[in-house]
């Protein structure tokens, strides 16, 4: 199994900085890297997969980069609405898996 | 309108069984790889299986080889997970997720969940 490890776990930052946030794969995974957002009581939306391209609808503030083991997600410019919790996932095999998040808070 | 609509969840005895459903719409299911994630309560989100567009590609995590059972049926655009030998841990909000790829790749639209709760 792929272990996906992200840091930090919280990360307190006030709108309008940038924050980067990290996640570490146990064995190269390419570019089979997705990152999501969830806020509380809703599922997980898809921001960015093969490591740096957005998905549909997701603003330009959102960008990744990364490739075999390293991977970022950069938000610039924080806005409000951004405060919730992040998840990579590595999609390489079909045994998939999940870091296990770093929520954003509002400092 | 895309949607994925899970069913099935509830309150379930330790040592029992579930089968959960998804019912899609809005897409062409049979293109499209399937998933179900799950949300134990307060934790992150965790992988539990994954089938391919075509229904003939199934995976889990090793751990749970023989307890947990993947299906889909294009004619009817939905999708199935059955879990024995239920125990407390199985007690998450399960996700049925859509993936971007026929293959192994990322989802890129979920449904709003179905809560299962395994207790006595």
């Amino acid at each position: 199994e792929i272990v996906m490890t992200q840091s930090p776990a919280t990360l307190s930052v006030s709108p309008g900085e940038s924050v980067t946030l990290s996640c570490r794969a146990s064995q190269n995974i390419n570019n089979n890297l997705a990152w999501y957002q969830q806020k509380p009581g809703q599922a997980p939306r898809l921001l960015i997969f093969s490591a740096s391209t957005r998905a549909t609808g997701i603003p330009a503030r959102f960008s990744g980069s990364g490739s075999g083991t390293e991977f970022t997600l950069t938000i610039s410019s924080l806005q409000s609405e951004d405060f919730a919790v992040y998840f990579c996932h590595q999609y390489r095999n079909w045994q998939q898996t999940f870091g296990q998040g770093t929520k954003l808070d509002v400092k | 309108e895309m949607q994925l609509v899970e069913s099935g969840g509830g309150l379930l005895q330790p040592g029992g069984s579930l089968r959960l459903s998804c019912a899609t719409s809005g897409f062409n299911f049979e293109d499209f790889a399937m998933y179900w994630v799950r949300q134990r309560p307060g934790k992150g989100l965790e992988w539990v299986a994954g089938i391919n567009y075509q229904g003939n590609l199934m995976s889990f995590p090793d751990s749970e080889e023989g307890r947990i059972t993947i299906s889909r049926d294009n004619a009817k655009s939905s999708l199935y997970l059955e879990i024995k030998s239920l125990r407390s841990e199985d007690t998450a909000l399960y996700y049925c997720a859509k993936g971007l790829f026929g293959r192994s790749s990322p989802a890129d639209f979920w449904g709003q969940g179905t809560l299962v709760t395994v207790s006595s």
